[in-house]
């Protein structure tokens, strides 16, 4: 079944302002990972966060992960129009042999306005 | 990480012939994956692809529609067959890499497809 629901499905705010995604999912994982995918191009993994991790950082980006309420957040603060793209958390399939097996959510597509 | 290509990069197909999408990798990796994402939509899987055994296809897809080759450790192939507008879609393939995120998924560029 589908996991990885994102919220907003789109977001468009000012270079510089920070830019909010969130991810529910349904069911254990092992891991939930962030993607950016610009129009049309390949994904691009941003940063994967552990079922045991509570927040991580990259760079602009920061991710927190809730396990008891099973949502992601992803956060990119000083936006630039680069940020541009379409952003999709994956989660795997938690313990059993199918576990490596990604499933996607529809994505958020983020607009930064320079 | 990998580097990892896709051929074509995009094509034009007419509705009932059959294309074949070439994913190379530049390092040996056991588990290669193909997905689909239909225009607007998020990211579907279609197949596992690991060398030495037989695809594993997700519900709704089946081999006839999909054959898949795994050759060897850096190489797959998935043909898409009989197509129809339908199948027009951005075909990606993605390995996984072990290392420190060793559940870390790495995608190629895409194939996309469009059939008339």
């Amino acid at each position: 079944s589908q996991q990885g629901e994102e919220d907003p499905q789109a977001l468009s705010i000012q270079e510089g302002e920070n830019a909010t995604m969130n991810c529910s999912y349904k069911t254990s994982i092992n891991n939930l990972q962030w993607y950016r995918q610009n129009s049309g191009r390949g994904l691009v993994h941003l940063i994967l966060i552990r079922s045991n991790e509570r927040e991580k950082h990259s760079g602009r980006l920061r991710v927190t992960l809730d396990t008891s309420k099973k949502s992601s957040s992803l956060l990119i603060t000083a936006s630039r129009a680069a940020d541009t793209a379409s952003y999709f958390c994956a989660t795997d399939g938690g313990s059993g042999a199918g576990s490596y097996q990604l499933t996607f959510g529809k994505g958020t597509k983020l607009s930064v306005i320079p | 990480s990998a580097v990892i290509s896709q051929k074509p990069s995009r094509d034009i197909c007419q509705r009932g012939t059959s294309l074949t999408i070439q994913c190379q990798v530049d390092s040996q990796v056991t588990m290669m994956f193909w997905y689909r994402q239909q225009p607007g939509q998020s990211l579907t899987l279609i197949a596992t692809a690991n060398q030495g055994s037989e695809a594993t296809y997700e519900s709704g897809f089946v081999i006839d529609k999909f054959p898949i080759s795994r050759p060897n450790l850096t190489f797959s192939t998935l043909t898409v067959s009989n197509m129809s507008p339908e199948d027009s879609s951005i075909y990606l393939c993605s390995v996984e890499i072990r290392g420190r995120n060793r559940e870390t998924q790495y995608f190629g560029p895409g194939t996309r497809l469009l059939v008339l």
